[in-house]
């Protein structure tokens, strides 16, 4: 069974970078299937895509967010991470990784979740 | 960007009856249309793909139509495990972009 959890820090503050990692078992994060992506949602409201990666290190990025995002893998750990700079209070979401079908689409595999407040 | 308008923003209904919930895009998108459940709490799990093919493990009360601008998801007989937000997403054109949610509530 394959598991997402998201990982890092819950309190960020204004300016600085949220970064977070998503482990993955029960499956290989080298598999030519998928991508790899961050989704968040602010407390309330809808869901919005951030961006993804593909194993090869093969990026796509919203462009509303793209000026201050980064997403990397690691392929020897199985994970992937997301970097966002310049953070204020509306970046303040839960943050799911989650496993996006290469061929079929939809987003299969979910991580619980997780709360980032940008706070001073 | 293409986006995704959902209705109606809240369905009340009771156990038994039949929910009808429509994503309509702002382009066509052909067939490219994911539908999501979300419960309190939770992330969101994956119903429909491809606009009409349920994910493995989805019951067949669920079944989702369409293609081009206009989709449907369908619960034929809600369960009370069903009373949830539904979120339609679509993969055509980048970015990736999700409707804004219809919550289904019980009456």
């Amino acid at each position: 069974q394959v598991q997402l959890q998201e990982s890092g820090p819950g309190l960020v503050k204004p300016s600085q970078t949220l970064s977070l990692t998503c482990t993955v078992s029960g499956g290989s994060i080298r598999s030519g299937s998928y991508y790899w992506s961050w989704i968040r949602q602010p407390a309330g409201k809808g869901l919005e895509w951030i961006g993804r990666i593909y194993t090869s290190g093969t990026t796509n990025y919203n462009p509303s967010l793209k000026s201050r995002v980064t997403i990397s893998v690691d392929t020897s750990k199985n994970q992937f991470s997301l970097k966002l700079s310049s953070v204020t209070a509306a970046d303040t979401a839960v943050y799911y990784c989650a496993r996006d079908r290469l061929i079929v689409g939809g987003f299969d595999y979910w991580g619980q979740g997780t709360l980032v407040t940008v706070s001073s | 960007e293409i986006v995704l308008t959902q209705s109606p923003a809240t369905l009340s209904l009771s156990p038994g009856e039949r929910a009808t919930l429509s994503c309509r895009a702002s382009q066509s998108i052909s067939s490219s249309l994911t539908w999501y459940q979300q419960k309190l709490g939770q992330a969101p799990r994956l119903l429909i793909y491809d606009a009409s093919n349920r994910a493995t493990g989805i019951p067949a009360r669920f079944s989702g139509s369409g293609s081009g601008t206009d989709f449907t998801l369908s619960i034929s007989s809600l369960e009370p495990e069903d009373f949830a937000v539904y979120y339609c997403q679509q993969r055509s054109n980048w970015p990736l972009t999700f409707g804004g949610g219809t919550k289904v509530e019980i009456k």
